[in-house]
């Protein structure tokens, strides 16, 4: 079975202020994991995926996320936010090994940027 | 949002009545998938299909069904047997290679009863 854990259901960081947004996972496999973003009424936008090679991995709109195996986590972190970053952001994961599609979601954490 | 529509954006059920989501993609992507969302529950897979004419159920498929009849589209039909269905749809798809298959979300359905 595969899980994922977004420990915070919301963070409030000040524009301009690094900002970062926890997950923590369970794969029995090797982890495929993903972060989208969602902003109101509207469908998930894909920021960034781990797949393998370098740990730390680059996405959309300046944020990035590291990946640590001992840790079972992929942080999502922006070294200044925005105040157009304010939305509700899911982590997920799926096994690597080859059959298994289904992709097991967070249940979101909701990050509100202060101007 | 882009490649993948969905319609209508709202749709109202009355009770008893079976009601059909619609979902596109000219992504040209394989699999194809359907989530429900509901606040502070992040998304549940309901049914995914992994090629043309074949589906498979999800963490929660009861009281729906899907079809998979053209590679463009998954019509989600939600049925009276679902007793609570008002929630926030979303449509997916994504390639079918290995560490390729992101998956692309479209705008959502979101579905209320009468």
């Amino acid at each position: 079975a595969q899980s994922v854990a977004q420990p915070e259901d919301q963070v409030n960081v000040a524009e301009g202020n690094p900002l970062t947004v926890k997950c923590t996972y369970s794969v029995s496999g090797n982890p495929y994991l993903f972060w989208y973003v969602q902003y109101p009424n509207r469908g998930l936008q894909f920021l960034l995926k781990y797949i393998t090679g370098d740990n730390l991995v680059k996405g959309s709109y300046g944020f990035e996320a590291e990946f640590n195996k001992s840790q079972t986590s992929f942080h999502l972190k922006k070294p200044s936010a925005l105040v157009s970053d304010s939305a509700l952001y899911f982590c997920a994961v799926r096994d690597a090994r080859a059959g298994s599609y289904q992709l097991t979601f967070g249940k979101g954490t909701k990050l509100s940027v202060i101007p | 949002d882009g490649g993948i529509t969905q319609s209508p954006k709202y749709l109202f059920r009355k009770e008893g009545q079976n009601v059909t989501l619609s979902c596109e993609q000219n992504l040209n992507h394989d699999a194809m998938y359907w989530y429900r969302q509901d606040p502070g529950q992040g998304l549940r897979l309901i049914y995914y299909s992994q090629i043309v004419n074949d589906f498979q159920k999800g963490d929660i498929a009861e009281g729906y069904s899907v079809s998979r009849e053209k590679k463009e589209s998954f019509p989600l039909t939600v049925t009276s047997a679902q007793k609570n269905p008002t929630a926030f749809y979303l449509c997916a798809s994504s390639t079918q290679g290995l560490g390729q298959e992101t998956q692309y979300f479209g705008p959502g359905t979101r579905l209320l009863v009468l």
